[in-house]
């Protein structure tokens, strides 16, 4: 069985400041993918970045990055020069590699970006 | 390119109805992912497709509920006795599929289905 843990409900963070959301996670996989989504409130699940346990190198995609640190067991969303449209909810989650991807997901962040 | 849509975006039923929500997918996924969301969590995972077929609907969380994909693009989940804890909103998300990679999973917008 997979797990993730988040264990901030929610944050705050100025305008054009950086920011870290925190994610940790479980499982007994050799194999494995994390990846952020980002909810508005709109509702809609949007896809930020994905990062393969085998790959050695840190995800990034635009002003997010992905901090993994596999030993720890970590994969924190580093989001640079934070913007009003950031304010969401923030989900790691995880799959399973080598087979179907049913994705396990944490509770989620609500990070505020403040003006 | 259309992204996954579904219909309906709300859906208010009394208990004890049949209800049915449908999903249309990214053009060419053959993967298809139905996923519940209540109030304050994460989704959590109900069924996968792939192609016509469930390959894996270990989260269904019992009989009243059963999915199809007839054709392999547009599925449907169908709730039958609708009971007030299944409200929540529901997810449908849609990826390439094939084993032995990792896909990303798209998601449509969600159907909010309240049972009152």
């Amino acid at each position: 069985a997979q797990k993730i843990t988040q264990t901030q409900p929610g944050m705050f963070v100025q305008e054009k400041e950086a920011v870290t959301l925190d994610c940790t996670y479980d499982t007994s996989d050799q194999s494995y993918g994390l990846f952020w989504y980002k909810q508005p409130s709109s509702g809609e699940m949007i896809f930020l970045i994905y990062q393969g346990s085998y790959d050695e190198q840190n995800a990034t995609e635009g002003r997010y990055s992905l901090n993994f640190q596999k030993a720890r067991k970590s994969a924190n969303l580093v989001i640079s020069a934070s913007q009003l449209g950031d304010s969401a909810m923030y989900f790691c989650a995880m799959t399973p590699s080598g087979g179907y991807q049913k994705v396990t997901f944490g509770t989620g962040t609500k990070l505020q970006v403040i003006p | 390119g259309a992204g996954v849509s579904q219909t309906p975006s709300n859906k208010v039923t009394e208990k004890g109805k049949y209800v049915e929500l449908r999903c249309d997918p990214i053009s060419g996924h053959t993967a298809l992912y139905w996923y519940r969301q209540s109030l304050g969590q994460g989704p959590e995972f109900l069924i996968y497709f792939q192609g016509t077929g469930a390959a894996d609907d270990s989260g269904l969380p019992n009989d009243r509920f059963f999915a199809v994909r007839p054709e392999g693009s547009v599925s449907t989940l169908k709730i039958q006795r609708t009971e007030r804890g299944d409200s929540a909103v529901y997810l449908c998300a849609s990826s390439r599929g094939g084993r032995g990679t990792t896909d990303t999973q798209y998601f449509g917008p969600g159907t909010r289905l309240t049972v009152l």
